[in-house]
């Protein structure tokens, strides 16, 4: 089942701020994880993943952080601009050979211009 | 970028009728996954579609619902007899083919249900 939670409801950062955005899992087997960006009346907007067997991987202004120890899960985004604002969900796959994918409450980030 | 369409963008249905959500994933896609967000929620699992059969599904996932892939393209959900309780968003998404590949999810079609 999910064990994907633990978020922050809001998030504010001014213009220009890096945002970290936090999320823990409970289940050690789990072994994908995928950052999902939201915006008002879309779906769920792939934005970074990272095997079990990373700690860190990087995209264009995105970083996720994955340390096993804690089962913690963060996004970080460089420079963040008001387009940025959307609600953010990390999800995972709770075991190898699994299809499915369950997600997080979300963290809703506003950026201040 | 090929993506997942879905249509309608909105449906409104009243209580006990039958309503059919359509889904084109993306074309090399193997994997097929319903999901639903109620207004302000999380997103959810309904059920996952692997090689013309259902691979899981959730306890949301009762008789009620059923999903089907008709021809080559297209990906539905049915509900037979809608409730209130079944307005909500709509996700349809697909996959390619190995387990670290990210699900591309659709736009989503709003269901009300009244």
């Amino acid at each position: 089942g999910e064990s994907v939670g633990l978020h922050l409801p809001t998030l504010s950062v001014q213009e220009g701020d890096n945002s970290i955005i936090n999320c823990a899992y409970s289940n050690s087997a789990s072994d994908y994880f995928i950052w999902y960006k939201q915006e008002s009346g879309k779906g769920p907007q792939f934005i970074i993943d990272i095997r079990s067997n990373m700690d860190k991987r990087q995209g264009q202004r995105v970083t996720v952080l994955l340390n096993k120890t804690v089962k913690h899960l963060s996004l970080q985004i460089a420079a963040t601009q008001p387009g940025d604002s959307a609600v953010y969900f990390c999800a995972e796959i709770p075991r190898t050979g699994a299809n499915n994918l369950f997600f997080g409450t979300g963290t809703r980030l506003t950026v201040i211009p | 970028e090929p993506e997942v369409t879905q249509t309608p963008s909105h449906q409104v249905t009243q209580m006990g009728q039958e309503v059919i959500l359509r889904c084109v994933p993306i074309s090399n896609h193997l994997y097929f996954y319903w999901y639903r967000q109620i207004l302000g929620q999380k997103v959810e699992f309904l059920v996952s579609f692997y090689n013309n059969e259902i691979s899981e599904k959730s306890e949301i996932f009762d008789d009620q619902f059923s999903v089907e892939r008709p021809d080559g393209s297209n990906f539905t959900l049915k509900i037979r007899s809608t409730k209130l309780e079944d307005s909500a968003m709509y996700f349809c998404a697909s996959r390619g083919q190995g387990g670290g590949s990210p699900l591309h999810f659709g736009n989503g079609t709003r269901l009300t249900v009244t």
